[in-house]
């Protein structure tokens, strides 16, 4: 089942702050994040596995929270260049394997 | 350079001739995926293969056929294309299967009129 992305869409003032959460119905063993610019392949951020271990990546880091089904992506002091949309993927354990289930994805604008 | 490469990048055809988008990577990956992306839907699965000549289904595999005959390429056929098969696909590649980063080719986008 495909996880839920939250907003949908966010515009933010260069230097702000955002979050972007991924929830999901079932038991996830990791999370992945990628962002993709208009017109580009989406391009990896960072994985969190089970352990509820925060990553982080330049001014971008995640959590994940494993009892809740949750994971959070932050995104601080935002620069034009963190605009595009944002996709949380999850793993769970399905029938002969892991499988990675991709969001709707958030649309995030930064402008100056 | 490290890569996954799709073929033809922008194709427009007519409902019911045969395709093929052919995908391949450079990196000696096991696993590879194919993927459709619509507006508001996010990234769906097509199929997916943990390895040489094992391929299995993913979320929405209705209308699509794949093949892995060799580890690099991972071909998407569609055998009597549909307006509702008009998306944006692509293809990527991971180490194995599972925990690991995904990498994706520039896309395709294909038109069935």
């Amino acid at each position: 089942q495909q996880p839920v992305q939250s907003p949908q869409a966010v515009i933010l003032r260069e230097g702000e702050d955002a979050v972007i959460n991924c929830s999901s119905s079932k038991a996830l063993y990791s999370v992945h994040w990628y962002r993709q610019k208009h017109g580009e392949a989406p391009v990896f951020l960072m994985i969190l596995l089970k352990g509820g271990e925060q990553k982080g990546h330049e001014k971008i880091s995640a959590s994940f929270n494993e009892k809740k089904q949750q994971s959070s992506l932050y995104l601080t002091a935002s620069q034009l260049s963190y605009s595009g949309t944002y996709f949380c993927g999850t793993e769970a354990d399905n029938t002969g394997g892991f499988k990675t289930i991709f969001g709707a994805g958030t649309r995030l604008f930064v402008k100056a | 350079e490290a890569q996954v490469t799709q073929n033809p990048r922008y194709l427009i055809t007519v409902t019911g001739k045969k395709l093929t988008v052919t995908c391949s990577q450079n990196m000696n990956h096991e696993y590879m995926s194919w993927y459709r992306q619509d507006p508001g839907l996010g990234l769906r699965q097509i199929y997916y293969s943990m390895n040489v000549e094992v391929t299995d289904k993913g979320d929405v595999p209705e209308g699509y056929k794949v093949s892995r005959k060799e580890k690099r390429n991972f071909p998407l056929i569609l055998e009597s294309p549909s307006p509702n098969q008009t998306s944006l696909y692509f293809c990527a590649s991971a180490v194995r299967q599972g925990f690991n980063e995904q990498f994706f080719g520039p896309g395709t986008r294909l038109t069935v009129l």
